[in-house]
Parts: structure tokens; sequence; C-alpha cells
């Protein structure tokens, strides 16, 4: 079975701040990929990363990076030089999994 | 390339109809995946369907629910009788083939109203 656990239910960060938002998953799957999604006001699904379970290095996208610990089944999202656009909430996923998501707001 | 379709948008029913939310996947993607957001929640799964197989459907409720991706035509959720606990946004999603190991695509979403 799958379950994926974020413990933050809302975060703030200062306009150009950076932000972590935590995620820890379970899975049995010996070879399976981690996302992070994105779902602003209009509700929509965007992704914004996704890392590759059996690779040790980092996945990065632009502004966006994640700190994946595989063998403590964490993969944390972090955001550098947030901007108003980034206010959403944040989903962690694993294997189809979802997390119950993460309030970002941005203070300007 | 067209993403993932799902229609209607918008849904009103009235308790003890039916309601059936339709969702074509991405062209290439033969896996397709259910979720529920009420109001302020996250995601929750539903069921995971290939090609005319339901391979996941523990996150359904045992009643009133169903879900079929026949070898033609759109994934269909069916929520029979419904009652105002089912007010919420459907998602739909696709992948070429099991979540584990590709990103799973999304659509906008039906909006289903029980008045």
């Amino acid at each position: 079975a799958q379950t994926v656990t974020q413990s933050q239910p809302e975060m703030s960060v200062q306009e150009a701040e950076t932000v972590t938002l935590s995620c820890t998953y379970d899975t049995s799957e010996s070879d399976y990929y981690l996302f992070w999604y994105k779902q602003p006001p209009s509700r929509q699904m965007i992704l914004v990363i996704r890392q590759e379970a059996y690779k040790q290095q980092n996945a990065t996208e632009n502004r966006f990076s994640v700190n994946f610990q595989k063998a403590a089944k964490s993969f944390s999202l972090k955001i550098s030089d947030s901007q108003l656009g980034d206010a959403a909430m944040y989903f962690c996923a694993v294997s189809g999994r979802f997390g119950a998501g993460t309030r970002l707001t941005v203070k300007p | 390339n067209a993403g993932v379709m799902q229609n209607p948008r918008h849904l009103v029913r009235r308790r003890g109809q039916e309601a059936r939310l339709r969702c074509s996947p991405m062209k290439g993607h033969s896996h397709v995946y259910w979720y529920r957001q009420l109001p302020e929640e996250g995601l929750k799964f539903m069921v995971y369907l290939q090609k005319e197989n339901i391979i996941d459907e523990s996150g359904m409720p045992k009643e009133r629910f169903s879900a079929e991706f026949p070898k033609e035509g759109p994934s269909i959720l069916r929520i029979q009788q419904v009652v105002r606990g089912d007010s919420a946004a459907y998602f739909c999603a696709s992948s070429p083939s099991s979540a584990s190991g590709n990103t799973i695509y999304f659509g906008e979403g039906s909006w289903l109203t029980v008045v």
C-alpha cells in the first residue's frame, strides 16, 4: 500500500524568500517516481517537478528543487525566490497517491 | 495534442438522480485515474483503470459508485442515487502506463453539485 503524508496544512513565505514544503511517503514498490503538483485557485492540477527514485541526484526545475532522501522516505520541495504566483495548494504524490496538501501563501 | 478531457465541467443533480462523468485520456495513454476533491481538502484516490480492467478500486465507496474504461470510448465514473455529500470536484488523470513510473496528467475536473 502507498501512503503520502504532508504534515504542514499551511505555510507562508515572504516574496523573494525561500520556503520548503515537507512530504513523507511509504510504498511497497522498489521502482517509483515522486511528484509535486500545484493547484492554484483555478483548481487546475499543474505538475511542478518529478523525481526518479533510482536517481540520487535531486531534481531541479528553475526555482523549484527537491530534497529526496530515499532511506528516510522523504521528498521535500524547495521554492526559491518565491513569487506571488506561487501561492497555491501543493500536493506531493507517489505512485498515483496524493498527500492532503499544503496551502502556500506568499506575502508581498 | 489534446490533454485529458473531462465533461461535463459542471453538473447539477437532484438527490436520488444519477451522475455520469466522462474522461477521455490523452492520446496514447491507456491508464486512467479518478480522484475526488471535497472543498478545502486534498485529492482522494478513487479508482485506477486500464482499458477494460479495473486495477485498483480501493478508494471507491462500496455502494452507488462505479467506474469503467471500455475498449472504445471514454472512461466513465457513475454515481447512482446521489446525495449531498457527493458534491465535490472529480478529477480524472491519465498516464501512458502505471503511475509508478510515469507522470499522470490531469483534466480540469468535473464539478458535481447535488441539490
